[in-house]
């Protein structure tokens, strides 16, 4: 059955503080992960797309990268508007063309 | 540039009450897709359509749901005979069939609570 696990559940860092979040994937075969930002009482909001193990994307203080197993997206000095839960999801070949499936995301807050 | 709506963003209502929410995607869009999220937790797929077509219901939908897209346009998601077990945050996203790299946009949400 494919899923996605992401660690830690929360993480608080103070204004400055790189860290990384993790998004580890049971999939048969990847067509896509994704990352996505919510706020609280939102919908989620697209980040980034990656497709092939070595993979890598960047926007703005956030990375996100990509191998067989599991997907970090580091956080490079944030700030407390970086502030949300961070949600991982992949999209299978052979399952329904689109269907996405979700982790339980981490919640990130950044104090200043 | 519109996004992905959803109407409405709130509604309460009593166990055993018919509820109905819309989605409208994005104009271009032919892929729309159907989640639920409850607190803690990340989205869980429902449904899925192309165009008018629904191709996929996912076990979590039971007989009181039921959704449509006619025209292939917006969609609408009912819920008969609610039970408080069905609060929760719908949300609605679309993509662009064919077209890489294949990501969903996702609206605002529906909250909804049964009471």
């Amino acid at each position: 059955e494919d899923q996605v696990t992401q660690s830690p559940e929360a993480l608080r860092l103070q204004e400055g503080e790189s860290s990384s979040l993790n998004c580890s994937y049971t999939v048969s075969g990847l067509r896509g992960l994704f990352w996505y930002r919510q706020d609280p009482g939102k919908g989620p909001e697209f980040l980034f797309t990656l497709y092939s193990a070595g993979e890598e994307k960047e926007k703005e203080r956030l990375k996100a990268t990509l191998t067989k197993k599991e997907s970090f997206l580091h956080i490079t000095a944030p700030k407390p508007e970086d502030s949300a839960t961070y949600l991982c999801a992949v999209q299978a070949r052979g399952s329904t063309l689109g269907r996405l499936y979700f982790g339980r995301g981490t919640q990130l807050t950044v104090w200043p | 540039d519109t996004g992905v709506s959803q109407d409405p963003r709130h509604k309460i209502t009593k166990r055993g009450q018919n509820v109905t929410f819309r989605c409208d995607p994005i104009s271009e869009h032919n892929r729309l897709y159907w989640y639920r999220q409850t607190l803690g937790q990340g989205p869980e797929f429902l449904t899925y359509f192309q165009n008018e077509a629904q191709l996929e219901k996912s076990r979590l939908l039971s007989d009181r749901f039921s959704a449509e897209r006619p025209k292939g346009s917006f969609s609408t998601l009912e819920i008969q005979r609610t039970e408080q077990g069905d609060s929760a945050m719908y949300l609605c996203a679309s993509s662009l069939q064919g077209v890489m790299p294949y990501e969903q946009y996702f609206g605002p949400g529906t909250r909804l609570t049964v009471t």
